[in-house]
């Protein structure tokens, strides 16, 4: 089955840990995005790649890392820089050109820290 | 800059009504605008994308319509079902090379049998 996974479902962090969450695509999708959704706001975009190898910043980027080493994968780490990270993160992937650039996403891995 | 809006912020319809909800954008220069079912605690389910060029798409029971011009688009779900019941989330994608998605808030829509 083509699709996106995130790992794991549910993660604990505690205070001044740095966690990183997992996402991986066998879509083939040349982009990938890393959002944070909260309650009551909009899903807001963290970071965003669209090759191997680059990524680009996106309106919260700031406490977060990221890399994109394989097409399939880009993980997302939450530092201990990131004040308020408790959040439900979501991971999506598109073709990059001569699509749509309809995203597709993952199930989501919902952050708590202690 | 553009913003989203999505109203009712939340709707509780009986099984079999036909709905409408409704997304508002404030620039008209759009490449598309695509549609999200969420169910709680799930990821995001793409649901019908219509492409700037397009006045509306249809999968199933569902039909969005686009209006760039008054920067509307509707979603509406014909003969609802409890199933249905989910947050309905629409996102603009900007034209140009700043090809992010705006989103709105979403529609919590509560189909009861």
């Amino acid at each position: 089955d083509g699709g996106i996974t995130q790992s794991p479902k549910y993660l604990f962090r505690k205070e001044g840990q740095n966690v990183t969450l997992s996402c991986e695509q066998n879509l083939n999708h040349d982009a990938m995005y890393w959002y944070r959704q909260d309650p009551g706001q909009g899903l807001r975009l963290i970071y965003y790649s669209q090759i191997v190898n680059d990524f680009q910043k996106g309106d919260i980027a700031e406490g977060y890392s990221v890399s994109r080493e394989k097409k399939e994968s880009f993980p997302l780490t939450v530092t201990s820089a990131q004040k308020n990270p408790t959040a439900f993160y979501l991971c999506a992937s598109s073709r990059r050109e001569g699509s749509y650039n309809e995203q597709f996403f993952g199930p989501g891995t919902r952050l708590t820290v202690l | 800059k553009q913003e989203v809006t999505q109203i009712p912020a939340a709707l509780s319809v009986p099984e079999g009504e036909n709905l409408v909800l409704n997304c508002s954008f404030t620039d008209s220069a759009i490449y598309n605008l695509q549609w999200f079912r969420q169910d709680p605690g799930k990821g995001l389910t793409s649901l019908l994308l219509i492409q700037s060029s397009q006045r509306e798409q249809t999968s199933g029971r569902l039909n969005a319509s686009l209006d760039k011009s008054s920067g509307r688009s509707t979603l509406y779900i014909a003969a609802s079902q409890p199933g249905d019941s989910a947050t309905y989330l629409c996102a603009v994608n900007g034209a140009g090379n700043n090809r992010k998605l705006i989103w709105g808030l979403g529609t919590s829509l509560a189909v009861n049998p």
